[in-house]
């Protein structure tokens, strides 16, 4: 079992609509969340990175929210754009930063 | 110029051939990592280096053999390929805290 659950595994929205992607995980000790973007093909980027201090993050339209006691995340898109077309993969980073736990993704395809 | 380069980007092998894939970096950090991505799957680390010394497994390294050359190559060889080592390859690297991780932009192998 992914110790990093993702949903949904896949979403279509339209442009201009909001939509919030979320990860639960059950990894221990925890160190940091990330979020990245990956396009089809291409390598991941980082969009935001929390620590379990932190209850949210921002990156223009996207906001990361982070609840430890939970061990819950999302990420909401605001105003989605055809070029948000992506998998959003959530990322658990354990103990000394090396060792990180990926979710499997969750594909979003935005439509005109 | 990309910060991270991997090559080859595509290579269809055989089964029992050995494939090198080779990764350069130009973020001067001394943290670089493989992982692989299969369909359905989170990133998987299968190996990481934390300086040119310095090699360790990760969670999936059986079959798998790293060289870190210098302070930015690091190359990821399967000494007799198989088919289930069909997969998207990646190549990160991170500076000493790990805050941030940079992805090549992939290569997909298959073996056939």
């Amino acid at each position: 079992k992914n110790q990093v659950e993702q949903s949904p595994q896949s979403l279509i929205i339209l442009e201009g609509k909001n939509c919030t992607l979320q990860c639960n995980y059950t990894v221990s000790p925890f160190s940091n969340l990330r979020w990245y973007k990956q396009d089809t093909g291409r390598g991941p980027v980082s969009l935001t990175i929390m620590t379990f201090s932190e209850n949210t993050k921002s990156n223009g339209r996207y906001t990361a929210t982070l609840d430890a006691d939970t061990k819950q995340s999302s990420l909401h898109i605001t105003a989605s754009q055809l070029s948000d077309s992506a998998s959003y993969i959530c990322v658990i980073s354990l103990g000394n930063n090396n060792d990180m736990r990926f979710g499997a993704g969750t594909r979003l395809t935005v439509k005109p | 110029d990309a910060d991270v380069t991997q090559t080859p980007r595509n290579r269809i092998t055989k089964t029992g051939k050995r494939i090198m894939l080779e990764c350069s970096q130009t973020k001067g950090h001394d943290r670089m990592y493989w992982y692989r991505q299969d369909p359905g799957l989170g990133l998987r680390l299968i190996y990481y280096s934390f300086d040119v010394k310095d090699i360790n497994k990760g969670e999936i390294s059986d079959g798998y053999s790293v060289s870190r050359q210098a302070q930015a190559k690091f190359s990821l060889s399967l000494e007799s390929a198989i088919p289930n080592q069909t997969a998207l390859y990646f190549c990160a690297t991170s500076d000493t805290w790990g805050n941030t991780i940079y992805f090549g932009e992939g290569s997909w192998l298959t073996v056939v």
